[in-house]
């Protein structure tokens, strides 16, 4: 039930993009994003509902593809503001619409350097 | 500062002593999360309070005992813990209970990291 993130770890240059993907086994009712810098709490990115829509929070931004059960987040212009270990947590469909249980990815190490 | 506060920061016991996390929010918030985080293992959820009543316990052992007294505070009694205990423990919150918010969004504390020798 733990959805699966890649890649584990990536090195950017600052200004590259980047491209981090969840994805799971189950057929999904949301998806949520964090970022936690190391020594840190998790700080909350954003959430996707299903319905395949897109968000964007700065110069990043995520997509939801319930069909194929999986959502991608899009770092665009790395900064070094954005390194730390990245995080989905995804709540799978019940009855009445989400099973209301987040369940965290591994998380995918970014670091961004000068 | 993401309005949840947590104590202490770190803690080393032995696996006969008897210790207390303990979480505390200002955000006026009416549920309350432990979670723990391991090394290269996904965040797990432990326990959720919803209004101080607990409303999930995820296979959490009796080593592991939460008390929410009033919807700002929730603490994690910890009694003869395992080596393999050892981990950081986050608390978070949220307006409601998950699937109730509109954004979903957790607010997290900076962890209390636990060594049990």
């Amino acid at each position: 039930q733990q959805p699966v993130q890649s890649p584990q770890a990536v090195i950017l240059r600052e200004g590259e993009d980047a491209v981090i993907n969840c994805s799971s086994s189950k057929a999904l009712y949301s998806v949520h994003w964090y970022r936690q810098k190391h020594g840190e709490a998790p700080v909350f990115l954003m959430i996707l509902l299903k319905g395949g829509e897109q968000k964007g929070h700065e110069k990043i931004s995520a997509s939801f593809n319930e069909k194929k059960q999986q959502s991608s987040l899009y770092l665009t212009a790395s900064q070094l503001s954005y390194s730390g270990t990245y995080f989905c947590g995804t709540e799978i469909g019940g009855i009445q619409g989400g099973s209301e249980k987040l369940v965290f990815g591994k998380g995918t190490k970014l670091t961004v350097n000068p | 500062e993401t309005g949840v506060t947590q104590t202490p920061r770190h803690l080393v016991m032995g696996m006969t002593n008897k210790k207390s996390l303990k979480c505390e929010q200002h955000l006026g918030h009416n549920a309350m999360y432990w979670y723990k985080q391991s090394a290269k293992k996904p965040l797990e959820l432990m326990f959720v309070y919803s209004l101080e009543e607990r409303v999930e316990n995820n296979s959490v052992p009796s080593r592991f005992s939460p008390e929410c007294p009033n919807s700002s505070h929730l603490f994690l009694h910890l009694h003869t813990l395992q080596p393999e205990d050892s981990a950081l423990y986050l608390c978070a919150s949220s307006p409601e209970k998950l699937a109730a918010l509109n954004t979903g969004e957790l607010f997290f504390g900076e962890g209390s990291r636990l060594t049990v020798l």
